[in-house]
């Protein structure tokens, strides 16, 4: 079957890094997205990695593994605004997205 | 109107009672999506629309339709509301001939079945 799967919840000191770890499982794969979701609100989107390896767009990081079936979110600098539900996501075959169930993340002053 | 807007954004509603999700995009976006996502679950997808005038069942298709009479326009009706589709209703829209195939969000809609 198709199945995402991150932390429920994880919880960081501002200022400080984190990583958020995915791992996927789908019927055939057309890539792997990161959105933020802030409570009450829609998800934005954040990356998306097709190829293997590292894309970095300012704080934000993410990593790709195709053959691990694994993915990370790196936030560096935390900042208050970044607490929010981090949501995994791959696309399959069909061109579907499979969500995870999404990472609250916690920042702490 | 710019991205995808929905309506309303939230509704009380008497179980039995027929409701249509209104949902919008200017964006000539070619697939839109209807999810719902339940506390603890991912998103779910109910049903999809790859372009105008083609639907197809998503996850939790049942108890909902959805019709694409045009590029625009992708209404979720739920025929017969039972308190099991309280939730929130999120709209989205993927530009199919674009470089990284992303999906875009509209506001949601809060739902209460009672």
């Amino acid at each position: 079957g198709q199945n995402i799967d991150q932390p429920t919840e994880m919880t960081a000191t501002e200022g400080a890094i984190v990583q958020i770890n995915c791992t996927y499982q789908t019927s055939g794969f057309n890539g792997l997205f990161w959105y933020q979701q802030h409570a009450g609100e829609a998800p934005t989107f954040l990356s998306y990695n097709v190829l293997d390896g590292l894309e970095e767009k300012g704080r934000f990081s993410s990593f790709l593994s195709r053959s691990k079936g694994y993915s990370y979110l790196l936030l560096k600098e935390l900042q208050m605004k970044d607490s929010a539900s981090y949501l995994c996501a791959a696309m399959d075959s069909n061109y579907q997205l499979i969500w995870g169930a999404g990472t609250k993340l916690i920042i702490k002053p | 109107i710019a991205g995808i807007t929905q309506a309303p954004t939230s509704q009380i509603l008497a179980a039995g009672r027929r409701m249509t999700l209104r949902c919008t995009q200017d964006m000539r976006h070619n697939a839109m999506y209807w999810y719902r996502q339940d506390l603890g679950l991912g998103l779910r997808l109910i049903h999809y629309s790859n372009t105008a005038g083609t639907t197809g069942k998503g996850e939790v298709p049942d108890g909902y339709s959805v019709s694409r009479a045009n590029t625009d326009d992708f209404p979720l009706t739920l025929a017969s509301a039972v308190p099991s589709q309280t939730s929130v209703y999120f709209c989205a829209s993927r530009n199919t001939g674009g470089s990284t195939d992303t999906q875009y969000f509209g506001p949601g809609t809060r739902l209460t079945v009672l």
